[in-house]
């Protein structure tokens, strides 16, 4: 089992709608989890992360935590075409390193 | 620009040749970290650095890969007997509390 899983999609959704990407993560006791986006050619830019204690709203991204089905989501509303990326989830379990999920590729048309 | 720098941002080598790729992190960041990014992948821990500690190596990494920080400053990897296998992107981040910045990557081609 991956210690990370993310639907590769695509995912697409039309520009103005919400767009909602889903992780899972394999160690209950994991305790903190980010959201990163990476354009195509480009490194991952980190877009927000949230602790084991609760949600996060930061502009038009939401981030959840579901603890006891071991998943995290990234919400982001009133999407734009400029949001067209790869979202990698990443976990970090309370060691030294994180891991990543392979990433969902999301296209907003316009 | 005070974001994390890493040099060269392509590398073309042959098979066997050595390469080594160096990584400076944001000033005032104390942790950092070396990954691998393969097409269709997410980032793959190598290494990291507290200062100039290495405290933690993956398993994955082979005796063919070295990484030094020396000074608790700049960071290098170094690939000896590059095989065709090693074809990725380095990607090098620093952090001085828990998120981490990635620096914008040396992409490594082995013919």
């Amino acid at each position: 089992q991956k210690e990370v899983e993310q639907n590769s999609g695509p995912l697409s959704v039309p520009e103005g709608a919400i767009a909602s990407l889903n992780c899972t993560y394999s160690d209950r006791g994991s305790q903190s989890f980010f959201w990163y986006r990476q354009y195509s050619g480009k490194s991952p830019e980190l877009i927000m992360f949230i602790y084991s204690n609760g949600d996060k709203e930061d502009g038009r991204f939401t981030a959840q935590l579901n603890k006891a089905s071991q998943y995290v989501s990234l919400l982001i509303r009133d999407s734009q075409p400029s949001d067209s990326a790869t979202y990698l989830c990443a976990v970090d379990r309370g060691g030294n390193q994180f891991y990543f999920g392979t990433g969902t590729s999301l296209t907003v048309i316009p | 620009d005070t974001g994390v720098s890493q040099d060269p941002r392509h590398k073309i080598t042959k098979r066997g040749q050595n390469v080594t790729f160096r990584c400076d992190p944001i000033s005032e960041h104390n942790r950092l970290y070396w990954y691998r990014q393969t097409l269709g992948q997410g980032p793959e821990f190598l290494t990291y650095f507290q200062n100039e500690a290495q405290l933690e190596k993956s398993r994955l990494l082979s005796d063919r890969f070295s990484a030094e920080r020396p000074k608790g400053s700049f960071s290098t990897l170094e690939i000896q007997r590059t095989e065709q296998g090693d074809s990725a992107m380095y990607l090098c981040a620093s952090s001085s509390r828990i998120e981490q910045f990635f620096g914008p990557g040396t992409r490594l081609t082995v013919l």
